[in-house]
Formats: structure tokens, C-alpha cells, sequence
């Protein structure tokens, strides 16, 4: 069975860093699109990174030059790096994903799967 | 940046209505977008996907349609779990972006 677990969520302080991990299971994310999109209280969604199966990666221009996507293979791991916070990056995080490559249908840019989210809160 | 708008931003209705939210593209997306519906406190759930493909296991009185810059989700005869927070995609562009959303609401 497929299944995402984020962690590393918790409480920063305005300009701090901390970085979000999503274990993934069932799949191999080396293989997958992997993407991070976050919610902010009672607000909408909004995409922040994509991380392809060949590495290339994308940024929403929000979290561009503060946000870092990468992934461990050995792990089976993607992560999301965060640094110079803003109180306006407060939102629960999920990883998310579709695992079915189709150049056709385009189904592998979206999600499919999702993570049950982690917590950032940005504050002093 | 592709910028994706929706409308009505809330929407109330009753049970065994027809409902039809709109999405638009500020540039053509071709049909290059999805739907999701989030309930509160959960991730959210694709629906249909390429403007207007089916996802596995979504009730049949859920439809999509269109092209280019507007696109519309439809549910025909509407039941108490349908009452959510629906969001469309687009996938054109290697930047995604998400509309605002849409909450149906019971009337």
C-alpha cells in the first residue's frame, strides 16, 4: 500500500529553518514526481516544490532562494528544507504525489497521494 | 506565473441539486487540469484530472469539461458527503498553481 508520513513540523522563530522529512512506503520516490504543498490556516492550497524523478526541481516564487526540495534514495525519503521564515510560510505541509508515469494524461504532475501534513508555525 | 481563478467562492445548495463550479486560467492550459475536493481536516482527494478524465473510484455523477482558459466541474444530484471544498489544478506550466476554492455548503 502506498502511503506518505510527514515530520518535522513544530514552532520557529521569524527567520529560523527547519526541515520537514516525508517517508514514503509501497513506492520508490526516485522514480516519482514528488511534490510539497501547504495549507495555511483556513486558507487555500498552494504548491510550493516539485522535485522530478531526474532531479530537476521547481519553486514556487513565494518560498524561491528560501526553500530547498531534495530526496535520499537510500531512505526512500523526500525533504523540504525551509530557512528565513516568515510568518506568512505558517501552514500544514504535505507531501504529495501520483506514481503513474503517462506523457499522455500528464497524471504523473499530480497528486494523487497525500501525507496526513505537518504543522509549521511561524511566530515569535 | 499561471494564475487560476474560481467562482462562486462559496456556494450553497441542497441535496439532489445539479452543481457546476467554474475554473479559469489567466493563459491557455490546454486541458491540463484537475480537481480535488478536501473535506475539513483531511488531504485533499483527486477527482478528475486532463479537464475531464475520471480518477479511479470517484462516483459517476461527478464530471469535468473544457479547454483552453475555462473549465468546469459538475455534480449532478448532490449527496450529503459531496458537501466540501473543491480546488482546480493546472499542470500546463512546471510552476502548478491551485484556485482559491470553492466550499459548497448546505442551503
Amino acid at each position: 500500500e502506498l502511503q506518505l508520513v510527514e515530520s518535522g513540523g513544530g514552532l520557529v522563530q521569524p527567520g529560523g529553518s527547519l526541515r520537514l522529512s516525508c517517508v514514503a512506503s509501497g513506492f520508490t520516490i526516485s522514480s516519482n514526481y514528488m511534490s510539497w504543498v501547504r495549507q495555511a490556516p483556513g486558507k487555500g492550497l498552494e504548491w510550493v516544490s516539485v522535485m522530478y524523478s531526474g532531479e530537476t526541481t521547481y519553486y514556487a516564487d513565494s518560498v524561491k532562494g528560501r526553500f530547498t526540495i531534495s530526496r535520499d534514495n537510500s531512505k526512500n525519503t523526500l525533504y523540504l528544507q525551509m530557512n528565513s521564515l516568515r510568518a506568512e510560510d505558517t501552514a500544514i505541509y504535505y507531501c504529495a504525489t501520483s506514481p503513474n508515469y503517462d506523457i499522455f494524461t500528464g497524471y504523473h504532475h499530480l497528486f494523487a497521494y497525500w501525507g496526513q501534513g505537518t504543522l509549521v508555525t511561524v511566530s515569535s | 506565473d499561471i494564475q487560476m481563478t474560481q467562482s462562486p467562492s462559496t456556494l450553497p445548495a441542497s441535496v439532489g441539486d445539479r452543481v457546476t463550479i467554474t475554473c479559469r486560467a489567466s493563459q491557455s492550459i490546454s486541458n491540463w487540469l484537475a480537481w480535488y475536493q478536501q473535506k475539513p481536516g483531511k488531504a485533499p482527494n483527486l477527482l478528475i484530472y486532463q479537464a475531464s478524465s475520471l480518477e479511479s473510484g470517484v462516483p459517476s455523477r461527478f464530471s469535468g469539461s473544457g479547454s483552453g482558459t475555462e473549465f468546469t466541474l459538475t455534480i449532478r444530484s448532490l449527496q450529503p458527503d459531496d458537501f466540501a471544498t473543491y480546488y482546480c489544478q493546472q499542470y500546463h506550466s512546471a510552476l502548478y498553481s491551485f484556485g482559491q476554492g470553492t466550499k459548497l455548503e448546505i442551503k
